[in-house]
């Protein structure tokens, strides 16, 4: 398996401009987590799905922040628009649903700057 | 809430001494407990996790971690410390009444510094 994977691993904006990033879940994982790394706040969870469905999104800083799953094999966070404040690495996660222990399984992470 | 204290920003060993990396949290609920390294550049992976049952937990790279209820710890150990453990590490918990299924909520991390 090839894990999960995230698109663009790096990403250059400016202001003011939307961001796109994708990821794709490991095969037969019901649970996608979007997670924000910062050097001041951490690692936070933004958003989780459960089969496709958004579960919990409490953690989206604010309306310029929206994410969408439209199938087993596809997520994407978008920013719009982008400000300087959001420049951080965006992981990706996922996680069966066998177990209610399972692993989180993490990408390599989207580095976001915006300028 | 839950919430994690991951107390030290940096640790420096030398190599081949003891590792300590400490961890507490704060859970209305039985926790389940995490930990993960990030090495430069790299997503996280997963060192070792408790849930239930034995309180030393055995994971990879020779770490191991001790849930201690009564300190609220989960505190992450390596007996010899060797310069392919320099890294970020991160004590993550979960609330075991949603079966599991929320995202975790992480430490701010450790960055473990290996000295020759």
């Amino acid at each position: 398996d090839a894990g999960v994977i995230q698109s663009p691993r790096h990403e250059v904006t400016e202001m003011g401009q939307e961001v796109t990033l994708r990821c794709k879940p490991i095969s037969g994982h019901d649970y996608l987590f979007w997670y924000r790394q910062t050097m001041m706040r951490g690692l936070e969870l933004l958003i989780y799905f459960n089969n496709n469905v958004p579960i919990d999104d409490s953690g989206m800083p604010e309306d310029r922040f929206s994410a969408k799953m439209p199938n087993a094999s596809f997520s994407t966070l978008k920013i719009q628009p982008s400000e300087p404040r959001d420049s951080a690495v965006y992981f990706c996660a996922s996680r069966p649903l066998a177990s209610s222990t399972d692993t989180q399984y993490f990408g390599p992470g989207t580095r976001l700057t915006v300028l | 809430a839950q919430s994690v204290t991951q107390l030290g920003s940096h640790v420096s060993v030398s190599e081949g001494a003891l590792v300590l990396l400490r961890c507490n949290y704060s859970s209305s609920v039985p926790p389940y407990l995490f930990w993960y390294v990030q090495y430069p550049n790299q997503g996280l992976q997963l060192l070792l996790k408790y849930t239930t049952g034995a309180t030393l937990v055995k994971g990879i790279n020779g770490f191991e971690a001790e849930f201690k209820k009564s300190e609220t710890s989960f505190h992450l150990t390596k007996p010899s410390a060797h310069m392919s453990d320099a890294a970020e590490y991160f004590c993550a918990v979960s609330d075991s009444s949603g079966g599991g299924a929320d995202g975790l909520t992480f430490g701010k991390g450790t960055h473990l510094i290996i000295q020759p």
